[in-house]
């Protein structure tokens, strides 16, 4: 079946540092890939997507790039903020089959940014 | 407005209780979904409905029964609640139930005493 594996957290970053969370993933058919972020207390946002091979989804200085010879789909920041601060998911959505556009999430990645 | 809201948004209760959660959007949305985020943040699917019909149910107890009355609306009402119940539960939707990007709500936090 489908999955995602993120990186190990959490993270710790000084501000202005630069952030890498690597995410790669299994998947049956042709996926849409998403990185979802929650903030303390709050529900999920959407930060960005791509829905095929070589996309490049970005959002708010956040990149990421749908690499499907790698399967990975990594989240890189140039400068990370102190409100960056956050835990981030990496996402898959297969249509295939019976997925349904079910979203398969990895396990999250805590980011903790210090001034 | 809210795109998709959730009620209650806090629920304190005891084991063997009944207890529901009420989902709605108003994005004219044709595909609603219930996640369940554990202790440690883990997301994962429960159900799914694509205009009021239900299309995933994954391996989920079935004290937990979803009901759809229309597009707009998804209630997950849960009974003989357990102490392992206790987690955030999540909805969402998304235009279709192709690969579309999914909306969530704010969760409702549910801890079983």
């Amino acid at each position: 079946g489908d999955s995602v594996t993120q990186m190990e957290g959490p993270v710790t970053l000084s501000e202005e540092a630069f952030l890498t969370i690597n995410c790669t993933y299994t998947a049956t058919g042709y996926p849409s890939l998403f990185w979802y972020v929650q903030y303390p207390g709050e529900g999920l946002q959407l930060l960005l997507k791509a829905t095929k091979a070589d996309d490049k989804g970005s959002n708010k200085g956040f990149e990421a790039t749908y690499r499907k010879e790698t399967t990975s789909f990594h989240l890189e920041k140039g400068s990370v903020q102190v409100s960056d601060s956050a835990v981030y998911f990496c996402a898959l959505s297969d249509a295939g089959g019976t997925s349904y556009g079910k979203l398969t999430f990895g396990q999250g990645t805590i980011l903790t940014v210090h001034p | 407005d809210t795109a998709v809201s959730q009620t209650p948004k806090y629920l304190v209760t005891q084991m063997g209780n009944d207890k529901s959660i009420k989902c709605e959007q108003n994005l004219g949305h044709d595909t609603m979904y219930w996640y369940k985020q554990d202790s440690k943040k883990f997301l994962k699917i429960m159900f799914s409905y694509n205009n009021k019909e239900l299309i995933i149910n994954e391996t989920v107890p079935n004290r937990f029964s979803p009901k759809s009355p229309d597009k707009a609306h998804l209630n997950l009402h849960i009974n003989s609640l357990e102490l392992g119940d206790s987690a955030v539960y999540f909805c969402a939707s998304s235009q279709d139930n192709r690969q579309g990007t999914q909306y969530f709500g704010p969760g409702t936090r549910l801890l079983v005493l």
